[in-house]
Order: structure tokens, then C-alpha cells, then sequence
């Protein structure tokens, strides 16, 4: 099975500053996809930035990037000029392709807080 | 473009009642997934629905169950209720077409308190 885990409880940044916030996984499988999402004290998960695990390039969003290294399943995400919005729980995902269900499997979170 | 909603924001249930938790997936999105989320934990997936069939089920008991409707929203029923089925219930929808499932967009979610 796999599984996602996510090494860091807490995080904080001043604001202004960059954040690497760190995700681990396993999975035997080749192709697959790996997410990000926050969800604020407002509970509704929000997408940040989805990395497919066939593509080498690693993707962008804004201030948001990821660095995928697949040969060490490690998908951590930067958070550049973070801003006082960026504080919220932040859970790495995974999403296999094989099957008929692809379910999303998360880690336990990262709590983040900025700093004004 | 209408996000995923849900239904009721939060519920009070005591122990053995049963509860329905309502979720009207995004629009042009044929595929809802559900996930509990207790306190300080990610969310663990219990099932998902795709063109009104369970699609795939994560560790739970058959207390807890779905459905899917034509228009595509679900429900979550979940019977004889536990003091651990206290968490928060996720929806999530996205888009499939054949064997490809796209992102999964989730809804604000119900909070569930068991006494």
C-alpha cells in the first residue's frame, strides 16, 4: 500500500521569506501523481499545485514549486515571498492511476505559520 | 462555475442514531470521492462514486455507505454511530472520462460531533 509521510509537524517563515515544507512517499507503482493542498482554519482543502510523476520537469504555481525527485520519492514544496494567507495546514497527497479507483492518499499535514 | 458543497455544515448525533451527510459535486464533474478527517490528521478515504456505482472503498464497515444520484451528488450514510465517527467529512469531486481521473476538488466539509 501506499503510503505518504510528511516529517514536519510545524513550520514557520517570517514573512516575506522562503519555506520548504518536506513529503516523502512509497509506491511501487511507476505512474502516478503527487498533490499539494492547504486547507486554512476555514477546513475547505484547496489545491496548491499537482506534479504527474512522468514528467521531469517540476512544476509552478506562482510562489508555489515543487521539487519532484522521483528515484527518492521526495516531493517537497517551496513557498517563495510567503504572505500572511499562506498560514495553514499543508498535506501532501498521492494518486495512483492503476484500478478503478484512484483515491488520494494523504500525510498526517505540516502546520504552517507566518510571521508578520 | 459552482465549487463542490456540502451538507450540513456541522451535526450533533448521539452514539447508535444514524447520520446523512449531503454533497453536490462541481459542475461537469461525474465523480465524488468521500474522506474522514479527524482531528489533526489527514483524511483517509472511505469510498468513491463514479456514474452511480461504489468505485473503490477504503478500510471502513459497511456502517458506512453512499450513493450517487444521476445529477451527480452523493450522500454519505453512516449507521450506529461511534464515538470515533466524530471528525470532519470531506467531499470531493472531479472530472473522469474513461479510465482517467482527474484532480479531485474538495467541498468545505461536515463537522461531525457524536456524544
Amino acid at each position: 500500500a501506499q503510503t505518504v509521510t510528511q516529517s514536519q509537524p510545524e513550520m514557520s517563515v517570517q514573512e516575506a521569506e522562503t519555506v520548504t515544507l518536506s513529503c516523502t512517499y512509497d509506491t511501487s507503482e511507476s505512474d502516478y501523481y503527487l498533490f499539494w493542498y492547504k486547507q486554512p482554519p476555514s477546513r475547505q482543502m484547496i489545491l496548491v499545485i499537482r506534479q504527474e510523476a512522468y514528467k521531469q520537469q517540476n512544476a509552478t504555481e506562482n510562489r508555489f514549486s515543487v521539487n519532484f525527485q522521483k528515484a527518492a520519492k521526495s516531493f517537497s514544496l517551496k513557498i517563495s515571498d510567503s504572505q500572511l494567507g499562506d498560514a495553514a495546514m499543508y498535506f501532501c497527497a498521492y494518486k495512483g492511476v492503476r484500478g478503478g479507483s484512484e483515491k488520494l492518499v494523504f500525510g498526517k499535514g505540516t502546520k504552517l505559520t507566518v510571521n508578520p | 462555475e459552482t465549487g463542490v458543497t456540502q451538507s450540513p455544515t456541522h451535526l450533533i448525533k448521539t452514539r447508535g442514531q444514524q447520520v446523512t451527510l449531503r454533497c453536490s459535486s462541481q459542475s461537469g464533474h461525474n465523480t465524488v470521492s468521500w474522506y474522514q478527517q479527524a482531528l489533526g490528521q489527514g483524511p483517509q478515504f472511505i469510498f468513491q462514486y463514479y456514474r452511480e456505482e461504489e468505485n473503490g472503498r477504503g478500510n471502513f464497515p459497511p456502517r458506512f455507505s453512499g450513493l450517487q444520484f444521476p445529477n451527480y451528488s452523493s450522500e454519505l450514510n453512516v449507521n450506529a454511530l461511534e464515538l470515533d465517527d466524530s471528525a470532519l467529512y470531506l467531499c470531493a469531486s472531479s472530472p473522469r472520462a474513461g479510465a482517467y481521473q482527474e484532480t479531485q476538488y474538495f467541498g468545505p466539509g461536515t463537522r461531525l460531533l457524536v456524544l
